[in-house]
């Protein structure tokens, strides 16, 4: 049973240059969220898709986007780079099918290291 | 914004060991989750709590949810190598539930 498959592993951009990464969710899951974790910290939460529409975001300017395709899989784009984007970037898919109302968390990609220099 | 915080935020120590994390808030959650991550990899769920005073053990790990549900620890008997990772606590917020504010982390090492 495949879990999340990002791509790619590792990226090396240019200040001000654009970026997608992409994500395939775990079979049976139907949402994905994005988050960003900085060295040394935890992951802070981008968006989520869910039915092909942005569902929830976070406090991220609008240089970041996403997109979610009939298949689940999503794509998350960065426009105009800055140096401060170089981070880890995770998918992570769950499914709304939730017992008692209650979210009992993600299955998480290895994530996309990106660097900008 | 609800926040977590983690303690100790670096931790090292011998195999053999025990070792207390612990996650505080000022809010309360409806349930915290906590999280392992290794270098390269993303955070693989260990486990979710969700009843004040909810006791909850995997193998040498023990996992406690706070009785007003602001805080949590984990706790781990005779540490191994193998423990050594980043050791994240989650809550959920927003109206779904399932947007994940985390904590900072505790990076443990366990040497042998």
């Amino acid at each position: 049973d495949a879990g999340v498959t990002q791509s790619p592993t590792h990226l090396i951009k240019t200040r001000g240059q654009q970026v997608t990464l992409r994500c395939s969710p775990k079979s049976g899951h139907d949402t994905v969220s994005w988050y960003q974790q900085a060295l040394g910290q935890g992951p802070q939460f981008i968006f989520q898709y869910y039915e092909e529409e942005e569902r929830q975001r976070g406090n991220f300017p609008d240089r970041f986007s996403g997109h979610q395709f009939p298949n689940y899989s999503s794509e998350l784009n960065v426009n105009a780079l800055l140096l401060g984007d170089s981070a880890l970037y995770l998918c992570a898919s769950s499914s709304t099918v939730q017992l008692s109302g209650l979210f009992y968390g993600y299955t998480f990609g290895s994530g996309t290291r990106l660097t900008v220099v | 914004t609800q926040l977590l915080e983690q303690s100790p935020q670096f931790l090292s120590i011998q195999e053999g060991e025990n070792l207390t994390v612990y996650c505080n808030s000022s809010s309360v959650f409806s349930s915290l989750q906590w999280y392992r991550q290794e270098p390269g990899e993303g955070p693989v769920l260990l486990v979710t709590v969700v009843t004040g005073g909810e006791v909850k053990k995997l193998k040498r790990l023990t996992f406690q949810f706070g009785d007003a549900r602001k805080d949590s620890s984990l706790h781990i008997t005779a540490a191994q190598p193998g423990d050594t990772g980043l050791y994240l606590c989650a809550g959920p917020e927003g109206t779904s539930g399932s947007r994940l504010t985390f904590g900072e982390g505790t990076q443990l090492t366990v040497n042998p």
